[in-house]
């Protein structure tokens, strides 16, 4: 079935460490994807995006990297700070289906001061 | 101004009643969705509304029936609420559909305590 899974479900790290954070997902036909990051009792909120035709694109201190051929996507945050802690989402679209996003199961981030 | 905006927060009530979830969103698009967010943080799609007319249907059961007056609203409707029903339910809006990308944005959420 449609899944967009996370290699890992908590991710701890020191404050001003770089944090990366891994997506598989599993439909080949999925043209976009996005990051969001939900804090505690909030919604999912837009971090960065990317087309399936590019590799690479760079944010505020994210930087997300698409790999299509082993179907990975990754989003790397720079100097991570205790505000970036949060759950953060991986989310495929296939346009085909109506702009459906399928989210990922989530990681979530601690940062340590 | 709150972009996408949805009542009530906290929604208490018990088993075999009928709820509604109110939303709306003033960002001009006409796209909403709604979603379901268990207890594992699990995000899954329930309905999708583009300019008052369903296009996404997930294998949602039929007690659910979303409802939208006009693009800018999507209110959901649920009826004989079960225990399985609590979750956190967000709504979104995006401009999928006008050659733009779809970012969704979403609402604070719903969340839904059936006793």
């Amino acid at each position: 079935g449609e899944s967009v899974g996370l290699h890992l479900p908590t991710l701890s790290v020191q404050e001003g460490d770089n944090s990366i954070i891994n997506c598989a997902y599993s439909n080949s036909a999925s043209d976009y994807f996005i990051w969001y990051k939900q804090e505690s009792g909030k919604g999912p909120q837009f971090i960065i995006d990317i087309r399936s035709n590019m590799d690479k694109r760079q944010g505020q201190r994210v930087t997300v990297l698409l790999n299509k051929t082993v179907k990975h996507l990754s989003l790397q945050i720079a100097a991570t700070q205790p505000g970036d802690s949060a759950v953060y989402f991986c989310a495929e679209e296939d346009y085909n289906q109506g702009g459906k996003l399928i989210f990922g199961q989530g990681t979530e981030l601690s940062v340590k001061p | 101004d709150t972009a996408v905006s949805q009542t009530p927060k906290y929604l208490v009530t018990q088993m075999g009643n009928d709820k509604s979830i109110k939303c709306e969103q003033n960002l001009g698009h006409d796209t909403m969705y709604w979603y379901k967010q268990d207890s594992k943080k699990f995000l899954k799609i329930m309905f999708s509304y583009n300019n008052k007319e369903l296009i996404i249907n997930e294998t949602v059961p039929n007690r659910f029936s979303p409802k939208s007056p006009d693009k800018a609203h999507l209110n959901l409707h649920i009826n004989s609420l079960e225990l399985g029903d609590s979750a956190v339910y967000f709504c979104a809006s995006s401009s999928f559909g006008h050659g733009g990308k779809n970012i969704q944005y979403f609402g604070a959420g719903t969340r839904l305590s059936v006793l």
